[in-house]
């Protein structure tokens, strides 16, 4: 059980396109998600917490508008990155909490990669 | 505030021989301790956690962790190191109470030799 899918693996874009991200939990509702992102050898920095129905809340110097984020059901939520640029390529990871509980499971995660 | 300290950022074991990784952390209330295994390109997978109870925590894959609070340590070991086990392993800590956001330590990298 718990079961987090994040699709796509991997994309690569061009500059300036928009690329959207979806995490889904498989099994379980999750009126939580978060989403992480990941440089190379480093450890995950909390980019946003989603909450279901609900505006994200965004981490400090995350740009809101450049990382879109929409918990519109129980089951998924999306990161778009809007006009990315390479300083955008990056591991990006989500998960989603199961209610009443204090457990994270975390998606596979998908390598942006901006041309 | 919180925060997680992983001592050493690299680990490297012979296959068979013990594991230790460390973990310390700063909290100014009860914490919620956690141990995650993340595989090359891949998302992490939960190890074990400590909420309550119980200091001794048992995991997968023969892994394990003790709460000490005197120590604000919650390092992790596992008996016997195994080839599958290299890997990257990041620990967390938040606050009690549901959907709490995690802090998390950079991350040791194990590497098991033959």
């Amino acid at each position: 059980g718990a079961v987090v899918s994040q699709h796509p693996s991997w994309v690569i874009c061009k500059s300036g396109t928009s690329v959207k991200i979806e995490c889904r939990s498989l099994d379980f509702q999750a009126t939580t998600m978060f989403w992480y992102r990941q440089f190379p050898k480093q450890s995950l920095m909390l980019m946003a917490t989603s909450n279901e129905g609900s505006k994200a809340t965004y981490e400090q110097g995350v740009e809101k508008d450049k990382f879109l984020i929409n918990h519109a059901s129980l089951t998924l939520s999306t990161l778009t990155v809007t006009s990315a640029h390479p300083e955008d390529s990056s591991f990006y990871i989500c998960s989603a909490s199961i209610p009443n509980k204090n457990i994270q499971y975390f998606g596979a995660g998908t390598r942006l990669s901006v041309l | 505030a919180q925060s997680v300290t992983q001592l050493g950022s690299h680990v490297s074991v012979s296959e068979g021989a013990l594991v230790l990784l460390r973990c310390n952390y700063s909290s100014s209330v009860p914490p919620y301790l956690f141990w995650y295994v993340q595989y090359p390109n891949q998302g992490l997978q939960l190890l074990l956690k400590y909420t309550t109870g119980a200091t001794l925590v048992k995991g997968i894959n023969g892994f394990e962790a003790e709460f000490k609070k005197s120590e604000t340590s919650f390092h992790l070991t596992k008996r016997s190191a195994h080839m599958s086990d290299a890997a990257e392993y990041f620990c967390a800590v938040s606050g009690a109470g549901n959907n709490r956001k995690l802090i998390w330590g950079l991350g040791t990298s194990l590497a098991v030799n033959p």
